[in-house]
C-alpha cells in the first residue's frame, strides 16, 4: 500500500471555481503534512503546511483530518496560474518525506 | 528566492558516462540533504539522504554502487550516476530542510539526464 495517495485527476475547472482535492494517508503516525506545487518539468514548491485546527492562507485553505487520515486542499476563485500539478507530502519523522503521485489542475478561461 | 541550487538544470550524454550532480544549500548549512527522482507523471521517490562528513543512506532498491553519493562540506552534497544507460534518464532532485523539526524542505531546480 501506498505511503500517500491521490487522484490523479486531471480535474479540469473554469476560472473562478472552487476546486478540492483530498489526499490519504496510511501511517497513523505522520505528524507534518504538506502541500506542494509543481508546475511541469519544475522543481516542488511549498505551498502550505497543514495543521489539525486547518489553516487559510489567501484562496488556499488546507484541512487535516487525523481521524480518517486525510487532508485537503480548497481553491477558491480559481486563477489560470493555479494549472499546476499538487502534492500532498507527509512525514513522520522528519527526515522521509513521502509524497503523493500529485492531482494535476487545469484552469481553463 | 531559491534556498537550495542544483546544477546543471539539463544533462544529455551517452550511454556509459558517469554524470556528476550538485546541490548547494545557499545561506545556510545542511547537514542533511535528500536526493530524489522523479520518471514522468509519477511522484517524487526518494533515493538516498546524504548526510555530512559520513555515508548516505539509501533506500531500498537504490544501488549504492551506481548512484554515489558525497557529502564533503555542509552546503554541498553531489550525486554521480555511474555508467548511465537510458533507463537512468528521469528529473533528479536534491532537496534541504533549514534548520531541524517540522520543517518542510525546499527543492533545488532539479536536474534533467537524458541518456542516448
Amino acid at each position: 500500500r501506498k505511503e500517500v495517495e491521490q487522484d490523479p485527476g486531471p480535474f479540469n475547472v473554469p476560472e473562478g471555481a472552487t476546486v478540492a482535492f483530498n489526499c490519504t494517508y496510511s501511517n497513523s503516525a505522520s505528524q507534518s503534512f504538506f502541500w506542494y506545487r509543481q508546475d511541469c518539468r519544475k522543481e516542488p514548491k511549498l505551498l502550505m503546511s497543514v495543521y489539525s485546527s486547518g489553516n487559510e492562507d489567501g484562496r488556499f485553505t488546507a484541512q487535516l483530518n487525523r481521524a480518517s487520515q486525510y487532508i485537503s486542499l480548497l481553491i477558491r476563485d480559481s486563477k489560470l496560474s493555479d494549472s499546476a500539478t499538487y502534492l500532498c507530502v507527509v512525514t513522520y519523522n522528519f527526515n522521509k518525506f513521502y509524497f503523493g503521485s500529485g492531482t494535476k489542475l487545469n484552469v481553463k478561461p | 528566492g531559491a534556498v537550495v541550487s542544483q546544477h546543471p538544470s539539463r544533462v544529455i550524454c551517452k550511454s556509459g558516462t558517469s554524470v556528476k550532480i550538485e546541490c548547494r544549500s545557499l545561506d545556510f548549512q545542511a547537514t542533511t540533504m535528500f536526493w530524489y527522482r522523479q520518471f514522468p507523471k509519477q511522484s517524487l521517490m526518494l533515493m538516498a539522504t546524504s548526510n555530512e562528513g559520513s555515508k548516505a543512506t539509501y533506500e531500498q532498491g537504490v544501488e549504492k554502487d551506481k548512484f554515489l553519493i558525497n557529502h564533503a562540506s555542509l552546503t554541498l552534497s553531489t550525486l554521480t550516476v555511474t555508467s548511465a544507460h537510458p533507463e537512468d534518464s528521469s528529473f533528479y532532485i536534491c532537496s534541504a530542510r533549514i534548520g531541524q523539526g517540522k520543517l518542510p524542505q525546499h527543492f533545488g531546480d532539479g536536474t534533467r539526464l537524458s541518456i542516448l
